[in-house]
């Protein structure tokens, strides 16, 4: 299996600008997590699904962030407005019972 | 509120010294306890221990779970510039399906 899949890499944009993070997990996983991890805060849990279903949104900060989980395996982490404090590496994880795996992050640089 | 502690906050050593890094945790529903390394991309699975007493071993890393005082070390022994990282610990939950992250330990190894 290829592990979690995460795209793009790398992102800079502009202030104002939306953006969508991108994550395939492995297959047959049945529960996934975005995570955001700073030097300031370390790593957070922004919001996790358990068969496609949203469970636990409270992490995300503000409504400018969203996440869909559209089918088993895809989901998209989206930003609009994008602000620079929203700079950061994002994580997206996948997990069966009791082992978690983690994609290999988006960098996001909002300048 | 759900709480992992890790201590120290930061380390540095030299090749060859031992290491011992620590982790508290005061939760509701304890299911088992994970520690994961991260290098410079996403943190990847060293141990999970869900019993007390019980010390897990993969080559000079070994980690132990006290149930009873509520934490964890992890263990390096011979530590090699290779173990530089961010050594993170979560906790699970019986019922649950989020893990809830320490902040870490950045560890440093000199040659």
């Amino acid at each position: 299996d290829a592990g979690v899949i995460q795209s793009p890499r790398h992102e800079v944009t502009e202030m104002g600008q939306e953006v969508t993070l991108r994550c395939k997990p492995i297959s047959g996983h049945n529960s996934l997590f975005w995570y955001r991890q700073t030097m300031m805060r370390g790593l957070e849990l922004l919001i996790y699904f358990n068969n496609n279903v949203p469970i636990d949104d409270s992490g995300m900060p503000e409504d400018r962030f969203s996440a869909k989980m559209p089918n088993a395996s895809f989901s998209t982490l989206k930003i609009q407005p994008s602000e620079p404090r929203d700079s950061a590496v994002y994580f997206c994880a996948s997990r069966i019972f009791n082992e978690q795996y983690f994609g290999p992050g988006t960098r996001l640089t909002v300048t | 509120e759900d709480k992992v502690v890790q201590s120290p906050l930061s380390l540095v050593v030299h090749e060859g010294d031992t290491v011992t890094l620590n982790c508290s945790y005061e939760v509701t529903n304890f299911r088992s306890l994970l520690w994961y390394k991260q290098e410079k991309k996403a943190p990847t699975f060293l141990f999970m221990l869900t019993s007390s007493g019980i010390e897990k071993k993969s080559g000079r890393l070994s980690s132990i779970l006290d149930k009873k005082e509520l934490f964890s070390i992890l263990n390096i022994t011979a530590t090699q510039t290779g173990d530089s990282a961010i050594y993170l610990c979560a906790v699970d939950f019986v019922g649950g399906n989020k893990l809830v992250f320490g902040a870490g330990t950045i560890l440093r190894v000199k040659s």
